[in-house]
């Protein structure tokens, strides 16, 4: 089973600034990377996929790079709506598996 | 509006069964892949198994911790899918979403909002 570790656990940051988010794979998952939103109560939703595809109406403040085994997501400059909880989702390798999350609070 | 509704959770006793639906509208069914996913209270998101389309078989495929118990079913003609959760156990408590695999890549676009399930005596 592929684990994927995401860094920071928590990312305290005012509405404007800029959110750089990590997740790292224990092997390559190449391009295989998405990411999700997820606000309290609510569904995931998915931001980006194939490690920097953004998903329809997804705004283009948010992005993502890289390959292999380390991958980023950032959030160009911060809105109100934009505090949540970050996930990503590898889909290289059964069994699907997801990082703890890295939740971006308002500091 | 593509719209997916997850139906059935509850609570139940350690050992029993429960089955969730997931009915969907908006986009034609029979064409999607479709995942169920949990989580936990307060914790991240598990994959808990996939139903492919009829044209690649219908088959299943399941994550370890469920392999056994669960069963993703579909019904295309009333675009609902369905885990069957069997044996259930405690640590099987969570909130338990169903997703769209749009051309199956493994990736998910569209969730229901996702039903409670809570196992406990």
């Amino acid at each position: 089973e592929i684990v994927l570790t995401q860094s920071p656990a928590t990312l305290s940051l005012s509405p404007g600034e800029r959110a750089t988010l990590s997740c790292r794979a224990s092997q390559s998952v190449y391009r295989y990377l998405a990411w999700y939103q997820q606000r309290p109560g609510q569904a995931p939703r998915l931001l980006i996929y194939d490690a920097f595809n953004r998903a329809t109406g997804i705004p283009a403040r948010f992005s993502g790079s890289g390959s292999g085994t380390d991958f980023t997501l950032t959030i160009s400059s911060l809105e109100p709506e934009d505090f949540a909880v970050y996930y990503c989702q590898q889909r290289s390798n059964r069994p699907l598996t997801f990082g703890g999350g890295t939740k971006v609070e308002i500091k | 509006e593509v719209q997916l509704v997850e139906s059935g959770g509850g609570l139940v006793q350690p050992g029993r069964s429960l089955r969730l639906s997931c009915t969907v509208s908006g986009f034609t069914f029979g064409d999607y892949a479709m995942s169920w996913f949990r989580q936990a209270p307060g914790k991240g998101l598990e994959w808990v198994g996939l139903i492919r389309i009829k044209t690649y078989g219908g088959t299943t495929e399941y994550a370890e911790s469920v392999k056994g118990r669960f069963t993703i079913s579909r019904d295309d003609s009333k675009s609902i899918a369905y885990l069957q959760m069997n044996s259930l156990k405690t640590e099987d408590t969570a909130v338990y979403y169903c997703s769209r695999d749009p051309d199956s890549s493994g990736y998910f676009d569209y969730w229901g909002q996702g039903t409670l399930v809570t196992v406990s005596s």
